[in-house]
């Protein structure tokens, strides 16, 4: 079972919908980052966060640390946010902190 | 300000020759990180550099896979007598700091797509 799953694998939507990307995690963390992948396959960070939300125009992030749980919300969904979403968490390890990633959401928004 | 840069963009190697990939931070970033994202897996960590200094090799192969990052000029990750299983995206990612070896903010460039024929 991989440390970091994401969930759908998956995503179709029309314009317009509200989108859910859901990550679980199974290892002891101290924070968590969305990242965008878009089709080209450059990588954008969206978010990071160990606590709470956090909002950024159409995006929010939610992280529920007790269990080890977080959520990628995307309101009024566009076209332009057709992408992989990929959620990694931070791991601690020896002396170094380390990122997990989960394999992606792809999501596909239609007009 | 340019961001991360990586070249080439996509690399065709044949069974048994060597892959250069490179990466220029971005400008005042000196911490520098890889990953390969295998296709249909997720990116996994291979390297951590500081300018001149190996921080945290733990995900790199064992055998055939260096990397370097020196005073000068962008950080080098090099395969040698690559494999067909060595293809995949290689990303690397730089940050002006780090804590604990992980980036608070990570910015990545656009990759290389390595072809091993």
């Amino acid at each position: 079972k991989n440390e970091v799953e994401q969930s759908p694998q998956n995503l179709t939507a029309q314009e317009g919908e509200f989108i859910t990307i859901n990550c679980s995690y199974s290892v002891g963390i101290s924070a968590l980052h969305w990242l965008q992948q878009h089709p080209g396959g450059g990588i954008v960070s969206l978010f990071m966060l160990s606590s709470g939300k956090k909002k950024h125009g159409r995006l929010i992030a939610t992280i529920n640390i007790q269990e080890k749980h977080s959520s990628l919300h995307i309101t009024a969904s566009h076209p332009r946010d057709s992408a992989v979403y990929i959620c990694a968490v931070r791991r601690r390890s020896y002396n170094t902190d380390k990122l997990i990633f989960g394999t992606g959401t792809r999501l596909q928004v239609f007009p | 300000n340019a961001g991360v840069m990586q070249n080439p963009r996509h690399l065709v190697r044949r069974r048994g020759q060597e892959a250069r990939l490179r990466c220029s931070p971005m400008k005042g970033h000196s911490h520098v990180y890889w990953y390969r994202q295998l296709p249909e897996e997720g990116l996994k960590f291979m390297v951590y550099l500081q300018k001149e200094n190996i921080i945290d090799e733990s995900g790199m192969p064992k055998e055939r896979f260096s990397a370097e990052f020196p005073k000068e000029g962008p950080s080098i990750l090099r395969i040698q007598q690559v494999v067909r299983g060595d293809s995949a995206a290689y990303f690397c990612a730089s940050s002006p700091q780090s804590f604990r070896g992980v980036p608070e903010k990570l910015f990545f460039g656009s990759g290389t797509q390595l072809s091993v024929l």
